[in-house]
């Protein structure tokens, strides 16, 4: 099945700095969604995008659904070493509220300290 | 508290056996969901069901088969004829209205010995 194209693959930055993730696609989503997990632990949601271009907040996180409605970006400012985990984009198709999410294959951050 | 839990954390399966994982939610939720995951990649869809008594192949059900008797559980069980069932495997769920917005359990991880 299809996947999303989710980049950077990894990311190792220094505590405090800000960081920029993004997701992009070829087809169309009405819904997009940011996931950090854990290792060995579930995928916890962070931020849920519903319409072309809306921006949302969560804390120092900052998601948007790009106006295109092919891609989404996460920013994450003033890092913690708290925020060390892989994150994870998805997204749902048009037309909608199948539940059939489509995920990218996630970015690794790690924080140092 | 609400939630979604898992059971077992680890399971590990002989050849030729089949093993099930057991998935439970106390949020009220009418949709379920079991993914696969392995390492490096994103989470990929086996089965779903938006409703008691039914559920509907995802992209990777070969090998994997599914009930849903209970609004409460969906358990998994893979079978013999999976031949590669060394995974993560991560249950979640979402109301029947926001299907898109899923909340998952913290996983179960399945080894062959």
């Amino acid at each position: 099945g299809q996947q999303l194209n989710q980049s950077p693959q990894s990311m190792f930055i220094q505590e405090g700095e800000d960081v920029s993730m993004n997701c992009t696609s070829s087809s169309i989503f009405n819904t997009w969604l940011w996931y950090k997990q854990d290792p060995g632990e579930g995928p916890v949601l962070l931020i849920a995008l519903y319409k072309a271009g809306e921006l949302t907040s969560n804390g120092r996180l900052t998601a948007q659904f790009g106006t295109t409605r092919k891609d989404s970006f996460l920013n994450i400012s003033a890092s913690i070493p708290s925020d060390v985990g892989i994150y994870f984009c998805a997204g749902q198709r048009r037309p909608g509220n199948t539940g059939k999410l489509i995920f990218g294959q996630g970015t690794t951050l790690q924080v140092k300290p | 508290d609400g939630g979604i839990t898992q059971s077992p954390k680890y399971l590990f399966r002989k050849e030729g056996q089949n093993v099930t994982l057991s998935c439970e939610q106390n949020l009220n939720h009418d949709a379920m969901y079991w993914y696969r995951q392995d390492p490096g990649q994103g989470l990929r869809l086996i089965y779903y069901s938006q409703i008691v008594n039914d559920f509907q192949k995802g992209d990777i059900a070969e090998g994997y088969s599914v009930s849903r008797e209970k609004k409460e559980s969906f358990p998994l069980t893979v079978t013999s004829a999976q031949k590669n069932p060394t995974a993560f495997y991560l249950c979640a769920s979402s109301t029947w209205t926001s299907k898109e917005t899923q909340y998952f359990g913290p996983g179960t991880r399945l080894l062959v010995l």
